[in-house]
C-alpha cells in the first residue's frame, strides 16, 4: 500500500528566509507526486506536480519541488518564504490509475508553516 | 464559477440523523473524488467517480455512508445515522479523468456531530 510520511508537524521560518519542506513516499511503482497548500477554511490548491521527466519541477509561488527515487522523497524548496506562505502543506502520491481506480491520492499528515516577520 | 463548489460549507447536525453534502465539479470533468480530513485520521481517501464506470467505493468507512453522481455532474454524499466520529471537513475534488490531470478542490463542508 502507498504511504507519505511528513515528518515536520509544524516548521517556523523567519520571512525572506528559505525553507524545506521534507516528504518521504512509499510505492511500489512510479510514484506520481503531488503537494498542496492549504489555507485555513478553504480547500486544497495544488502547489505542482511530479509523473516523469525532469526530476525538479517548478511550481506556482515560487516553490519547487526534487524527486529522489533513491531516497524515496520529493521535499519542497523555495528560496524566500513570504508572510503570505504561512498555511499548511500536504504532499501527496497518487495511485496513477495503476489499480484501475484513477489517481487516488494518498496524503501526508501535513506541515504547519509559521512565518515571523 | 470555474472551481469545485460543494454545499453547505458548515453542517451542525444532531445524532442519528442523516445528511446530503453536495459537490458541483468544474464544467468538463470527468473525474469526481470525495475526501474526509479529520483531526484524527486527516486526510483520507472515500470514493471516487469516473464517467460511467461503477464508482470506487473502497475508501468509505462503513455503510452508513453513500455517494451518487447524477448525470456525470453534481455529486452527493449521504451519510445516514450520523455519528460523532463523521465530525470533519469533508472535501470533493474534481479533475478531466485521465490519471496525470491534476485534482481541483472545492473548500470543503465542516460537518458537526452534536
Amino acid at each position: 500500500a502507498q504511504s507519505v510520511t511528513q515528518p515536520d508537524i509544524h516548521i517556523t521560518v523567519s520571512e525572506g528566509a528559505s525553507l524545506e519542506l521534507r516528504c518521504n513516499y512509499s510505492y511500489g511503482a512510479t510514484p506520481y507526486l503531488f503537494w498542496y497548500v492549504q489555507s485555513p477554511g478553504q480547500g486544497l490548491q495544488l502547489l505542482l506536480k511530479y509523473f516523469s521527466g525532469d526530476t525538479l519541477v517548478q511550481g506556482i509561488k515560487g516553490f519547487e519541488a526534487e524527486f529522489k527515487r533513491s531516497q524515496s522523497s520529493f521535499n519542497l524548496r523555495k528560496p524566500s518564504v513570504h508572510w503570505s506562505d504561512a498555511a499548511e502543506y500536504f504532499c501527496a502520491v497518487g495511485s496513477g490509475g495503476i489499480t484501475g481506480g484513477g489517481n487516488k491520492l494518498t496524503f501526508g499528515t501535513g506541515t504547519q508553516l509559521k512565518v515571523e516577520l | 464559477g470555474a472551481g469545485v463548489s460543494q454545499s453547505p460549507s458548515n453542517k451542525v447536525t444532531e445524532k442519528g440523523k442523516d445528511v446530503e453534502l453536495r459537490c458541483d465539479p468544474i464544467s468538463g470533468h470527468t473525474a469526481l473524488y470525495w475526501y474526509r480530513q479529520s483531526l484524527g485520521q486527516g486526510l483520507e481517501f472515500l470514493i471516487y467517480f469516473q464517467g460511467n464506470s461503477a464508482p470506487d467505493k473502497s475508501g468509505l468507512p462503513s455503510d452508513r455512508f453513500s455517494a451518487e453522481r447524477t448525470g456525470g455532474s453534481v455529486s452527493t454524499l449521504t451519510i445516514q445515522r450520523t455519528q460523532q466520529e463523521d465530525s470533519a471537513v469533508y472535501l470533493c475534488a474534481s479533475s478531466l479523468g485521465q490519471y496525470n490531470q491534476p485534482q481541483h478542490f472545492g473548500d470543503g463542508t465542516r460537518l458537526s456531530i452534536l
